[in-house]
């Protein structure tokens, strides 16, 4: 058990630019989540995964957010044409895939744009 | 819908005092509670979790949390507080009839003095 890890950890953009955050899950984890954390705030639900179907969105992700798990292991989170606002923690988190069960985070993408 | 709110952002113990850090919730049905931490530029790590059966939960690092139902809370608590537990403390919940995403309240960071 490796753990969850996310890739890069930090990223610096200019606004307007399209940046990808990738995570891998531990390895028998079928439930991919997605969450954003600002500063001074607890992590805020984006999406989730069972396997390669993405279940739900959050109104919070507008349609410049798209999110994959091709294959149901890694997941790609992109954002289009990034905004100042976009500025946050993205944070991914696997889980066995039943309610209550513990998820699993990640250490974090730091995504500053200027 | 849910929702977490916990009481008071900053907390200051001193090393060896008790440690209380509140978190109420809103739910229409009883929730799966979580209670994580996080430590300065890292994911969030659980300390201890309810999902069903006895509602005094023991977790990691000597903390502790009751589900007290009627008052719809889940505080959590530590007999005496250590330098090393300086961090940022998140109370969740989650639907038991949802995908388990969770909501996260805003957090309180806890400071201890030596």
């Amino acid at each position: 058990d490796t753990g969850v890890s996310q890739d890069p950890r930090h990223k610096i953009t200019k606004r307007g630019q399209n940046v990808t955050f990738r995570c891998d899950p531990i390895s028998e984890h079928n439930r991919l989540y997605w969450y954003r954390q600002t500063l001074g705030q607890g992590p805020e639900f984006l999406t989730y995964f069972q396997n390669e179907a993405q279940l739900e969105k959050s109104r919070l992700l507008s349609d410049r957010f798209s999110a994959e798990r091709p294959k149901g292991s890694f997941s790609t989170l992109e954002i289009q044409r990034t905004e100042q606002g976009d500025s946050a923690m993205y944070l991914c988190a696997s889980s066995r895939g039943q309610g209550g069960e513990t998820q699993y985070f990640g250490p974090g993408t730091r995504l500053l744009v200027l | 819908a849910q929702s977490v709110t916990q009481l008071g952002s900053h907390v200051s113990v001193s090393e060896g005092a008790l440690v209380l850090l509140r978190c109420n919730y809103s739910s229409s049905v009883p929730p799966y509670l979580f209670w994580y931490v996080q430590y300065p530029n890292q994911g969030l790590q659980l300390l201890l979790k309810y999902t069903t059966g006895a509602t005094l939960v023991k977790g990691i690092n000597g903390f502790e949390a009751e589900f007290k139902k009627s008052e719809t809370s889940f505080h959590l608590t530590k007999p005496s507080a250590h330098m090393s537990d300086a961090a940022e403390y998140f109370c969740a919940v989650s639907d038991r009839t949802n995908a388990g995403k969770s909501t996260f309240g805003d957090g309180t960071t806890l400071t201890v003095k030596p």
